[in-house]
């Protein structure tokens, strides 16, 4: 399953089909970007990150991919479990201190 | 083993009564954020620190306010909340400016009567 940009915020997966979860990031000047995953009365999780220079970083089970030319930025989760329904952000940083997070996207596993 | 830890869990306040939130580190990091975070929004970020240096966001209202004792420990202060300020408020830290991940604290559920 695959959500479109951040108008799309609930992402439905069967369990143990890949998901692709898609992000449109601001700012141009923005040089490194995070993946958090929070699941319900809980704080963000860091899952994965990646700096501008860069256009693929691998985790175990997740790909980020970074597309600075149309700035987008998806997590890819490969063979979804159902530990993996949460609600993920990506955020974007720029400058030396802050980040900014996207709407998020709440990723829903079908058994 | 929890390395930011926020305490009280939940926090059940009376509309204008003042109310404190804290948050502790074990990672000796050098930067410190407070986020407030409303039912499916992203979290939005109220002030940070880095070391003793306060750093206030433009459209953070008055009513919040911080200190920073010491490297481990950061405290938000409420000091007239409304209902408009129920949220969860999480806490995160970063070791150092530039491109590193913060990390959270599992927050604090801010309810107002």
């Amino acid at each position: 399953g695959e959500s479109v940009g951040l108008h799309l915020p609930t992402l439905s997966v069967q369990e143990g089909d890949n998901s692709i979860i898609n992000c449109a990031y601001s700012n141009s000047a923005s040089d490194y970007f995070i993946w958090y995953k929070q699941e319900s009365g809980k704080g963000p999780q860091f899952i994965i990150d990646i700096r501008s220079n860069m256009d693929k970083r691998q985790g175990q089970r997740v790909t980020v991919l970074l597309n600075k030319t149309v700035k987008h930025l998806s997590l890819q989760i490969a063979a979804t479990q159902p530990g993996d329904s949460a609600v993920y952000f990506c955020a974007e940083n720029f400058g030396n201190e802050k980040l900014t997070f996207g709407t998020g996207t709440r990723l829903t596993i079908i058994p | 083993d929890a390395m930011v830890i926020q305490n009280p869990r939940y926090q059940v306040t009376q509309f204008g009564k003042p109310v404190t939130l804290s948050c502790s580190q074990t990672l000796n990091h050098n930067v410190m954020y407070w986020y407030q975070q409303k039912s499916s929004q992203a979290p939005k970020l109220l002030f940070h620190y880095y070391d003793k240096d306060f750093n206030n966001e433009a459209d953070t209202p008055d009513n919040f306010q911080s200190r920073r004792p010491n490297t481990s420990f950061c405290f938000l202060d409420i000091r007239s909340p409304g209902l408009g300020d129920a949220a969860m408020y999480l806490c995160a830290t970063r070791l150092e400016r530039g491109r590193q991940p913060q990390h959270f604290g599992d927050g604090t559920r801010l309810s107002i009567l």
